[in-house]
């Protein structure tokens, strides 16, 4: 246990919906960073936050956007969803921002998109 | 950005060493590698990294080569709970205290009995 929670665990849902995916890091951590993996696909940066701002942004589309909240949870919101975005989402939390510290990954959310 | 290759699968008798190779043959200076292992859909599993000199944990060691062009993780006695993706990552510092981080498609590694 990575002490990184993520709900929900399974989401179906249909084309053109919207969804928000949900992030609890780790106590203590500052950084969360979302991440994306298509089927036998590797994880597809999304975008880091730390301590409520925008920290980078990798391959994320414009239909996704995400915050983190004042308690440093993080959502990410999907909308006008396509099938193409079915994916595994997973969340990371890292004490910082910084490249001494290794990133704690949460068990992910699997996305169907019908 | 330094991107990695890793070849797409290996098998690795039980309790032998598995050793994962990797080449980053663009890292530049303020690059590090990073290993993580990612267990049948699991959230990846941190592992080790490093920057110019080897490195060991009670996980793995990690041993990169002087012009820092590739690296080798090495699970000294892999055991069927090792079969996993293993993932060589760059992970780039860039001014502000943030990083980029690059998965690629990683090393299944099968543990055989």
């Amino acid at each position: 246990d990575s002490g990184v929670t993520q709900t929900p665990k399974h989401l179906i849902t249909a084309t053109g919906q919207r969804v928000t995916l949900r992030c609890s890091p780790r106590s203590g951590d500052l950084s969360v960073y979302w991440y994306q993996q298509s089927l036998d696909q590797g994880l597809q940066f999304l975008i880091q936050y730390y301590n409520g701002e925008e920290r980078a942004k990798g391959n994320i589309l414009e239909r996704f956007s995400a915050q983190q909240f004042p308690d440093l949870h993080s959502e990410l919101n999907l909308s006008s969803l396509e099938l193409g975005d079915s994916a595994l989402y997973f969340c990371a939390s890292s004490v910082d921002g910084n490249s001494y510290n290794e990133q704690f990954f949460g068990p992910g959310t699997r996305l169907t998109v019908l | 950005d330094a991107k990695t290759t890793q070849p797409p699968s290996m098998d690795c008798a039980e309790g032998r060493a598995a050793n994962l190779p990797c080449n980053h043959s663009t890292i530049s200076g303020n690059e590090y590698v990073y290993w993580y292992r990612q267990i049948h859909s699991q959230g990846p599993q941190y592992i080790i990294h490093g920057l110019k000199n080897n490195e060991t944990n009670e996980m793995a060691s990690l041993i990169i080569t002087e012009d820092r062009k590739s690296s080798t993780l090495i699970l000294p006695h892999a055991t069927l709970r090792d079969t996993a993706v293993y993932y060589c990552i760059v992970r780039v510092d860039y001014p502000g205290g943030y990083q980029k981080v690059t998965f690629g498609t990683g090393t299944k590694l099968q543990v055989i009995p």
